[in-house]
């Protein structure tokens, strides 16, 4: 399978522990997003990197957040001290690196599900 | 700065029937248009988009043009089918520039339940 994947599908944790999701992006892709969905509602953007550097990130994103691509491939992004307003829909997504207005097609992946306790 | 607007659902239709889900958007700059679809247990997938005015996106039977006069971008449908039962969303890209912003910025979503 050559599409976005994540992992793990599901995480339950209990409030104030930590977590971390990992996402494979699609290979010859260099940009990889974050969004998160809360049941009801449509994705919200979190972060964006381009290769290894992280570009964009949205006030969504607290200090308890942190997401890194080390070497430009994978991503995680970690959740320290979870709360209860935390759980939601992950979605990890990745585009070529293709320039121009309207080049923007990206490409999500199942999600990571997180309830917090 | 961006948003997208989109009607309130669920939408249910009986097979065969015309569909029309409306969208309307602000945004800075010429965005790209989007409508992604999600499948129960799926994940986002992309269902088809439009880069500039007039431009008319299709795929799988569906249709949305773009309408900068009017800032919509309306997915239709001549004949839905059981199978089109999914979550509908509409999406912006305000791109500027190669390393600029690049998020999608999504409505919130509009459920299609199709009868048989």
């Amino acid at each position: 399978d050559t599409g976005v994947s994540q992992n793990p599908r599901h995480k339950i944790t209990k409030r104030g522990q930590n977590v971390t999701f990992r996402c494979d992006p699609i290979s010859e892709h260099n940009r990889l997003y974050w969004y998160r969905q809360t049941l009801g509602q449509g994705p919200e953007f979190l972060t964006y990197f381009q290769n290894e550097a992280q570009l964009e990130k949205s006030r969504l994103l607290s200090d308890r957040f942190s997401a890194e691509r080390p070497k430009g491939s994978f991503s995680t992004l970690e959740i320290q001290r979870t709360e209860q307003g935390d759980s939601a829909m992950y979605l990890c997504a990745s585009s070529p690196s293709r320039t121009g207005v309207g080049n923007n097609e990206q490409f999500f992946g199942p999600g990571t599900r997180l309830t917090v306790l | 700065g961006n948003s997208v607007t989109q009607m309130e659902g669920p939408v249910t239709l009986s097979e065969e029937a015309f569909l029309t889900i409306n969208c309307t958007y602000t945004a800075t700059g010429y965005p790209s248009l989007f409508w992604y679809v999600q499948y129960p247990g799926e994940g986002l997938q992309l269902l088809l988009k439009a880069t500039k005015a007039d431009d008319k996106g299709s795929n799988k039977g569906f249709e949305a043009t773009y309408r900068k006069e009017t800032t919509s971008f309306h997915l239709e449908k001549g004949s839905v089918q059981v199978s089109d039962s999914a979550v509908y969303f509409c999406a912006l890209s305000a791109t500027r520039g190669d390393t600029g912003r690049r998020a999608l910025t999504f409505g919130s979503g509009t459920r299609l339940q199709v009868q048989p």
